[in-house]
């Protein structure tokens, strides 16, 4: 079954302490990438991955970092947390460039992530 | 100007009637098209893609692309409660076109 799997689902936090939530797909996929979504702004691109070792920013890029090591896993990384950053992410994965005229693309269950 | 635009809805329409979402773009340079779909609660699933211009047909939903007047549109036939959801579009922006920018979505209530 193809899965985007994340880790915590859930996570409350403290300003400053930091923190990684983990992402995993099972599907080969080359892109990769990190979302927040909130209320009224829609999804927003944080960072996203081509292949192993590379990553590029996207709209939303500061005061997170990734990391491609391997090809399955897309970790991010919230080195000093603060109360802005409370959201909802997502990871994804997909195929990239979009194969012919049909593509996939699948979204971990999200990350609830508060920063008090 | 937002990259990415969509009228926030929500869009009401009857059982059976179809459903029509449009989203509009800046970046003339944008070569691929997305619309997610997205149940309050839940992750985004993809639904379309398209990436000529013209219409492409899947089951109930057709996908409508205008790279002239830089538009795409979703549109949904036979409309059923089960459609009720906050439909996303998404369009690949920048040099090489890697990057994701998503509308903020329109919420469809389609009423039985």
């Amino acid at each position: 079954e193809a899965q985007v799997t994340q880790n915590p689902r859930y996570l409350i936090t403290v300003t400053g302490k930091k923190l990684t939530v983990t992402c995993s797909q099972n599907m080969n996929h080359e892109y990769m990438s990190w979302y927040r979504q909130d209320p009224g702004l829609g999804l927003r691109q944080i960072y996203y991955s081509m292949n192993v070792e590379v990553t590029d920013k996207g709209d939303v890029p500061e005061g997170y970092k990734v990391s491609r090591k391997e090809k399955r896993n897309f970790p991010l990384i919230l080195e000093s947390p603060s109360p802005n950053q409370t959201s909802l992410y997502f990871c994804a994965s997909s195929l990239w460039p979009p194969a012919g005229m049909n593509t996939e693309a699948f979204f971990g269950q999200g990350t609830r992530l508060t920063v008090v | 100007q937002k990259e990415v635009e969509q009228n926030s809805g929500p869009l009401s329409v009857p059982e059976g009637a179809i459903a029509s979402l449009n989203c509009t773009y800046s970046d003339r340079g944008s070569q691929s098209f997305f619309w997610y779909r997205q149940y309050s609660g839940k992750s985004p699933e993809l639904i379309m893609f398209i990436y000529s211009n013209g219409d492409k047909e899947d089951g109930r939903f057709t996908a409508q692309l205008n790279k002239a007047s830089q538009y795409v549109s979703l549109l949904i036939r036979d409309s059923q409660p089960s459609d009720s959801a906050t439909y996303l579009c998404a369009v690949s922006v920048g040099g090489y076109g890697n990057k994701l920018v998503f509308g903020a979505g329109t919420i469809l209530r389609v009423k039985s």
